[in-house]
């Protein structure tokens, strides 16, 4: 068990619909950071907080936007969601987020978009 | 175009053999992460490796960071059927703006059989 949580674990919705991702980090960890895996793109960096802050970007779509809370918790919002949008997320999170921190993942969310 | 490039992408041996699996880019980096994610679980990491030509023994693993510390390679001695699992590499990614993001190679998919 990693500490990080992540809900739901599986999540099955239509073209063009909305969800929302949710992740509490380890106690502690100030940082957080949301991946999404394809088998044909493999672990894609979306973005990183850090207490409450963006602190990175990566190939994240404009429909996606995300956000973390005073609490320290984080949501990844998925709108006007397409077939290719379906993929397992994963939400990390450590203590800073430096050169050689370690990140702990959660089990991920399993999005299917019908 | 991927940023570590990861190979074998498949690999299938038997109880008992070796094997190595290799990391390349053509960038150089200041750490480098191994990580090993099995089905249905988040990414675990086994080592950060910061310093070029650094080894690192992890029980049967050794981990090598390249002299130009832009490749990496991990060797697996007398494989178990519990090695089997998804061996990602990583690294941080600094931008002009001075954040910081973890990028993630494809991985290699590494099948023991007993």
């Amino acid at each position: 068990d990693s500490g990080v949580t992540q809900t739901p674990k599986h999540l099955i919705t239509a073209t063009g619909q909305r969800v929302t991702l949710r992740c509490s980090p380890r106690s502690g960890d100030l940082s957080v950071y949301w991946y999404q895996q394809s088998l044909d793109q493999g672990l894609q960096f979306l973005i990183q907080y850090y207490n409450g802050e963006e602190r990175a970007k990566g190939n994240i779509l404009e429909r996606f936007s995300a956000q973390q809370f005073p609490d320290l918790h984080s949501e990844l919002n998925l709108s006007s969601l397409e077939l290719g949008d379906s993929a397992l997320y994963f939400c990390a999170s450590s203590v800073a987020g430096g050169p050689t921190g370690e990140l702990f993942f959660g089990e991920g969310s399993r999005l299917t978009v019908l | 175009t991927q940023l570590l490039e990861q190979s074998p992408q498949f690999l299938s041996i038997q109880e008992g053999e070796n094997l190595t699996v290799y990391c390349n880019s053509s960038s150089v980096f200041s750490s480098l992460q191994w990580y090993r994610q099995e089905p249905g679980e988040g990414p675990v990491l086994l080592v950060t490796v910061v310093t070029g030509g650094e080894v690192k023994k992890l029980k049967r693993l050794t981990f090598q960071f390249g002299d130009a510390r832009k490749d990496s390679s991990l060797h697996i001695t007398a494989a178990q059927p519990g090695d089997t699992g998804l061996y990602l590499c990583a690294a941080f990614l600094i931008s002009q703006g001075g954040s910081e993001k973890l990028v993630f190679g494809k991985g290699t998919k590494l099948t023991v059989n007993p």
